[in-house]
């Protein structure tokens, strides 16, 4: 149980473009999602929270604008990368929890985003 | 902001040896969670920790919440190949939003 899926597994594509991301609880119902960065060899970077329903809570220097996310249903949350750069190329990872406080974290396999 | 550091950054041991990675908030925790991620992979939960000197054991794995909940150790006894991979605390912050900050990770590589 408990499985998160998330796709695309790996993008690559020009700069300017924009990319999503989804990500989806495929046996239970994610109260809070959360998307992460993750770069080469270094630990998760909390980018921010999402609960159904309501707008995502972002962390200190994530441009909301840039990074939109959108948790329109219990089992979906997006992410949308807006008009890439290659700096912005990366590891995304979502997880979801399945009920608000303290739950384990599932995480999907990742998105690997090359931005040429 | 809150940091989350783990030490130490990498460690090799050779199988059948003990290995221990400690985690040190800047901040007093909620509760702590532990997640293994192998190469290639993603985090997978391993276990969560929320009482004050708390200490939980899962087969060979040893977790330890300090008493004033700002550090939290890992301790794996006689190491295996299947050791392999980035050991993440993850702590809770205790103000209102619900949300874990990483640590840094440890990497553990386990020679046969």
């Amino acid at each position: 149980g408990a499985v998160v899926s998330q796709h695309p597994s790996r993008v690559i594509c020009k700069s300017g473009t924009s990319v999503k991301i989804e990500c989806r609880s495929l046996d239970f119902q994610a109260t809070t999602m959360f998307w992460y960065r993750q770069f080469p060899k270094q630990s998760l970077m909390l980018m921010a929270t999402s609960n159904e329903g309501s707008k995502a809570t972002y962390e200190q220097g994530v441009e909301k604008d840039k990074f939109l996310i959108n948790h329109a249903s219990l089992t979906l949350s997006t992410l949308t990368v807006t008009s890439a750069h290659p700096e912005d190329s990366s590891f995304y990872i979502c997880s979801a929890t399945g009920q608000v406080g303290d739950q384990p974290q599932h995480f999907g396999d990742g998105t690997r985003l090359s931005i040429l | 902001g809150q940091q989350v550091m783990q030490i130490p950054q990498y460690q090799h041991v050779q199988e059948g040896e003990d290995f221990t990675t400690y985690c040190n908030s800047s901040t007093t925790l909620s509760n702590i969670q532990w997640y293994k991620q192998r190469p290639g992979g993603h985090p997978v939960f391993l276990i969560q920790l929320v009482k004050s000197g708390e200490v939980k054991k899962q087969k060979r794995l040893t977790f330890q919440f300090g008493e004033a909940k700002k550090n939290s150790s890992l301790h794996i006894t006689a190491t295996q190949t299947t050791d392999v991979g980035t050991y993440f605390c993850a702590g809770r912050t205790t103000s209102g939003t619900y949300k874990y900050i990483f640590g840094t990770g440890t990497r553990l590589k386990v020679l046969a």
